[in-house]
Formats: C-alpha cells, structure tokens, sequence
C-alpha cells in the first residue's frame, strides 16, 4: 500500500493563479481531510469529507474548493492564490466506524506551497 | 471551543537525557488524545494516544498520562535518541467532531 500520496511536493504560485493539490489514498478510508500547516499555529483543518459526494467546511475554508468524487481522490483547489495561502497542505484519511475520530488518521507527506 | 496548548521549542537535549513536552488542553466532555509525531520532510504520524482519563499510551519509549484533573497529557521519555529529533504535535479529538484540534507543535533537536 502506498498510503496517502500527495503531489506536488513543492508549488510556487503568482498571485491570483489557480492550481490543485491532489491527494490519493489507498486504504479504502472513507473520511479525508486538508490541513494547512503554518509556524505556531499547529495544523488547521480545511475541508473535510466522509464519503464520495460529501464534503464540509472546517475550521479556515476561505479561498478553498473540494469535491470527493471517488473513494480514493480528495483534490484541494485554489482559485486564486493569495501569498496568505503560503503553507504546508497536508492530506489526512481515516476509517469510519466505531468512536471516529479515535481512528488514527493516516497523513501524505505534504505539499509546500509559495505564493508571491 | 476546543484548545490544545503546548511547551515553545525548540527543545535542545543532548543523547540519552529525559525528555518532557508538556500539553495541556481545553474541551468540552470526555476527549481523547494524541501524540502525532513529525520527522523531517515527512508527514505526520501517530505516536501514541489515549482514550479516557488515567490512560497511559506508549510507544517506542514515548509515554504520556491522560490527567483529567490537570487537563494535561505530557509527553516523556526516559532516555533521547539523535532519531527523536522531529517535530512533536499534541492533539485531541471528540466524538461528533470528524477533525482533531492539534496544537502548535514543539521541536526537539537531540545532539550527540
């Protein structure tokens, strides 16, 4: 299993660009979600979903758009990129089922993103 | 709302010394708790976690006690290894909320 992928690694925007961040899982996990990682402040959820077709807001959703279409895919696009977007993203999946999220969520490797 | 507060780092031990990362957190009801754990451009992992007061989760020589009555779940470890150096994340997660809230991570850099 190769886990979650994230692609790219690294991303320099102009500003008011657009681009997409791409995630995959493997695992069959019906729960995915964006974080962003910024100096001090921890992670902060973005998005999330529960299952294909279904999304919801987290904590900073501003100038960010998802959809889940398959089981495996969780794309974050930018519409258009602010340099306030510059961040670490990161991709997390879990299972559903039981006492979520007592499920360990399950990170991709993240993807740094600068825009000027 | 829900908070999780951690010790600034970065934390400079030198091989073989105790460490102590303290978290502290603010919830409502009964949360659970975890150590996620960071290693240099990697994502994050699970290191240990707990799931009601008075748990003790371990993991690779990592231990941290789920203290209700101090609303805390420090991090310890008896003995540093240079491969500990990462960056370490408490966070905590309850029952109707899908995300967990993670705290601001602290950095420990461990010398020969």
């Amino acid at each position: 299993n190769a886990g979650v992928t994230q692609t790219p690694k690294f991303q320099v925007l102009k500003t008011g660009q657009s681009m997409t961040l791409q995630c995959a899982q493997d695992m069959n996990h019906e729960y995915m979600s964006w974080y962003r990682q910024d100096p001090g402040m921890g992670l902060r959820l973005i998005h999330y979903s529960v299952g294909a077709g279904i999304t919801d807001q987290g904590e900073v959703p501003n100038g960010y758009n998802v959809s889940r279409s398959t089981t495996e895919d969780f794309p974050l696009r930018l519409l258009s990129a602010a340099p306030s977007q510059t961040s670490v993203y990161f991709c997390a999946s879990s299972p559903l089922g039981g006492r979520s999220p007592y499920n360990e969520q399950f990170f991709g490797p993240g993807t740094r993103l600068t825009v000027l | 709302g829900n908070s999780v507060t951690q010790m600034e780092g970065p934390v400079t031990l030198s091989e073989e010394a105790f460490l102590t990362i303290n978290c502290t957190y603010t919830a409502t009801g009964y949360p659970s708790l975890f150590w996620y754990v960071q290693y240099p451009g990697e994502g994050l992992q699970l290191l240990l976690k707990a799931t009601k007061a008075d748990d003790k989760g371990s993991n690779k020589g990592f231990e941290a006690t789920y203290r209700k009555e101090t609303t805390s779940f420090h991090l310890e470890k008896g003995s540093v290894q240079v491969s500990d150096s990462a960056v370490y994340f408490c966070a905590l997660g309850q029952v109707g909320r899908r995300a967990l809230t993670f705290g601001s991570g602290t950095r420990l850099q461990v010398q020969p």
